[in-house]
């Protein structure tokens, strides 16, 4: 099974900052077969990105994602109040596994 | 629109038996993988359980495997996951989502039907 390690475990940033959060996988992740998730307090997931660096329909541009192999990276270029949630990446090159989630606080 | 819309859960005791439905609306639903994930209370995403659009593959993780079975009903747009043998560390929420594809992430995510396992 891969496991998937994220960091930080929470992230405190204030509006118009950027974030960086990151996936760090136990083995290489095939095809670049990695998503990240959004989750709101309340609320169901929702997809941001998937194949490693396509945004999904309807995921604004300052959400971007890169890396292959182990390392994968999320990047939110200018926080905004409602990016407060917590963020899941996923591998789905061998079976399906999550991340344990990094939460985003806004200062 | 796309909607997917979760019924089923309940209190159950442990050894006990579910059945999950998952109704979908707003796109050809026999051409998509569908996935079950759950989401104990204040922990993380565990995936749970796929099938494929005409419903002869699955995959289940090793957690639920022999217990929970995922079938569909292509003519009723409906998922479901039979859940037996049921035990206190199931509990969760419980959401169905449409694949992109088998072997792919998940785009459109239903609200969750709550499952607790206890006596």
């Amino acid at each position: 099974e891969i496991v998937l390690t994220q960091s930080p475990g929470t992230l405190s940033l204030s509006p118009g900052e950027r974030a960086t959060l990151s996936c760090r996988a136990s083995q290489s992740v095939s095809s670049s077969y990695l998503a990240w998730y959004q989750q709101k307090p309340g609320q169901a997931p929702r997809l941001l990105i998937y194949g490693a660096s396509s945004r999904a329909t309807g995921i604004p541009d300052r959400f971007s994602g890169s890396g292959s192999g182990t390392d994968f990276t999320l990047t939110i270029s200018r926080l905004e109040p409602e990016d407060l949630a917590v963020y899941y990446c996923q591998q789905y090159g061998s079976s399906w596994t999550f991340g344990q989630g990094t939460k985003v606080e806004i200062k | 629109e796309v909607q997917l819309l979760e019924s089923g859960g309940g209190l159950v005791q442990p050894g006990g038996s579910l059945r999950l439905s998952c109704a979908a609306s707003g796109f050809t639903f026999s051409s998509y993988a569908m996935t079950w994930v759950r989401q104990a209370p204040g922990k993380g995403l565990e995936w749970v359980s796929v099938t494929s659009g005409n419903g002869r593959r699955t995959d289940y993780a090793d957690s639920v495997k022999g217990r929970f079975t995922i079938s569909r009903d292509n003519s009723q747009n409906t998922l479901f996951l039979q859940m037996n043998s049921l035990r206190a560390e199931d509990t969760a929420i419980y959401y169905c989502a449409k694949n992109t594809a088998y072997v792919g992430s998940q785009d459109v995510w239903g609200q969750g039907t709550t499952v607790t396992v206890s006596s």
